[in-house]
């Protein structure tokens, strides 16, 4: 079962417009998301977070928006670039589920190929 | 400054053959992880260590094995490589503090024959 969805594996957007990324989850236990970037040939480099006590953050061109009541996310850049063009991966952590216990994993998207046309 | 490397950055292998991707971070972080990418799935953890001496099952696990002797190294092992184990594979490390975002090694292509 998938708990982490990006349901567009791919976007395309003119250079100067607003680019916007979804991603939903079903696991309550999340309570930590994260935005990563990712180019051919090259690993994953983290882009944004957000947690859960927070709806909004933002970083530049880049802001994530929280929608915890529908467990919905999404990264905004405004104004896309066409440097901005990779792979987008959503990911969340859940909140550690034993006592005194601590939760470092992440639970991937697939990702959404985005790409900003000149 | 401070990274993370992976080494071979490309390796093919035969079927059957034992293979060992090594991951070495300099960041001296407690927790490092191991993950595949493959086409239609995304990124899936296979393995990962919160410390020397902890080993622990991803949701990927069979057929993949890692040992953590020091904090630097998680070497990841295929002990009978099969050809579903083609991948591009990911190591990563992370500070062992709440909210700290995961750092990427460059990733080994691994193509099984």
């Amino acid at each position: 079962d998938q708990q982490v969805k990006q349901n567009s594996p791919s976007l395309s957007v003119q250079e100067g417009r607003i680019s916007i990324l979804n991603c939903d989850y079903t696991n309550s236990m999340f309570d930590y998301f994260l935005w990563y970037k990712k180019y051919p040939a090259e690993g994953p480099t983290f882009l944004i977070s957000i947690s859960s006590i927070k709806d909004k953050n933002e970083d530049g061109r880049f802001t994530v928006f929280l929608n915890k009541s529908a467990k919905h996310l999404s990264l905004h850049i405004v104004p896309s670039q066409p440097g901005d063009s990779a792979v987008y991966f959503c990911a969340a952590r859940a909140r550690g589920q034993n006592s005194g216990g601590s939760n470092y994993k992440l639970t991937f998207g697939k990702g959404t190929l985005l790409t900003v046309n000149p | 400054d401070a990274e993370i490397t992976q080494s071979p950055r490309h390796k093919i292998t035969e079927t059957g053959r034992q293979v060992t991707l090594a991951c070495h971070q300099t960041w001296n972080h407690n927790n490092m992880f191991w993950y595949r990418q493959d086409l239609g799935h995304g990124l899936r953890l296979i393995h990962y260590s919160y410390g020397v001496q902890d080993t622990n099952k991803g949701e990927v696990s069979d057929g993949y094995s890692v040992s953590r002797s020091n904090t630097e190294d998680l070497p990841l092992t295929l002990e009978s490589a099969a050809s579903s184990q083609t991948s591009v594979y990911f190591c990563a490390s992370s500070e062992k503090v709440t909210g700290a975002e995961q750092f990427f090694g460059p990733g080994t292509r691994l193509t099984v024959l």
